[in-house]
């Protein structure tokens, strides 16, 4: 079974700053996915960065990249120049990349509220 | 073109009661999965649909649980006899084969 940790519950930080937010998973699968979704007041679920466990290279997205430890199993989201916007719930999600019954299924994190001062 | 939508936004019901939530998913998206989000946690897998067969089922919390899919478009997730512990945000996703899930906004299900 799969396991996702988030350890922080709750971080801040100054517009226009830079905050990093922490995951760690666990699994003995060799090829998957991992994902930051973001989750604002809405609820509605975003999509925020996909890393595929294959690749060395670190996703990046605009204001938003990653910090892939495969070895560690860490998968750190770090947002740049920060935005009231981006005031939000942010989760950490994996997936295995297999067929079979468990295709496509999410194992999520706790999540991190993130709330950007002005 | 359309999202995945949710029917109801809000549902509050007494304990005992059943209760149907529903799920549009994206036209053409094959595969759609359910997932129960308590207050301030993460989102738990309930069940997973490829075309209107469930071949995963392993997050149905118990029998009162249940969930359907006609064809390759809407699905209903029931719940029997609820109790207060079933209050949650109740989330759709809908996705073709390998590619991204893209969620629905939930149904707020409150049991009093």
């Amino acid at each position: 079974a799969q396991t996702v940790t988030q350890s922080q519950p709750e971080m801040s930080v100054q517009e226009a700053e830079t905050v990093t937010l922490s995951c760690t998973y666990d699994t003995s699968e060799n090829n998957y996915y991992l994902f930051w979704y973001k989750q604002p007041p809405s609820r509605q679920m975003i999509l925020v960065i996909r890393q595929e466990a294959y690749k060395q290279q670190n996703a990046t997205e605009n204001r938003f990249s990653v910090n892939f430890q495969k070895a560690a199993k860490s998968f750190s989201l770090k947002i740049s120049d920060s935005q009231l916007g981006d005031t939000a719930m942010y989760f950490c999600a994996f997936r295995i990349n297999a067929g079979g019954t468990s295709y496509g299924k999410l194992t999520f994190g706790q999540g991190t509220i993130l709330t950007v001062h002005p | 073109g359309a999202g995945v939508s949710q029917s109801p936004s809000n549902k509050v019901t007494e304990k005992g009661k059943d209760v149907e939530l529903r799920c549009d998913p994206i036209s053409g998206h094959t595969a759609l999965y359910w997932y129960r989000q308590r207050l301030g946690q993460g989102l738990e897998f309930l069940i997973y649909f490829q075309g209107n067969s469930a071949p995963d089922k392993s997050g149905l919390p118990s029998d009162r649980f249940s969930a359907e899919r006609t064809g390759e478009s809407v699905s209903t997730l029931t719940i029997q006899r609820t109790q207060q512990e079933d209050s949650a945000v109740y989330l759709c996703a809908s996705s073709a084969p390998g590619y991204e899930q893209y969620f629905g906004p939930g149904t707020r299900l409150t049991v009093t």
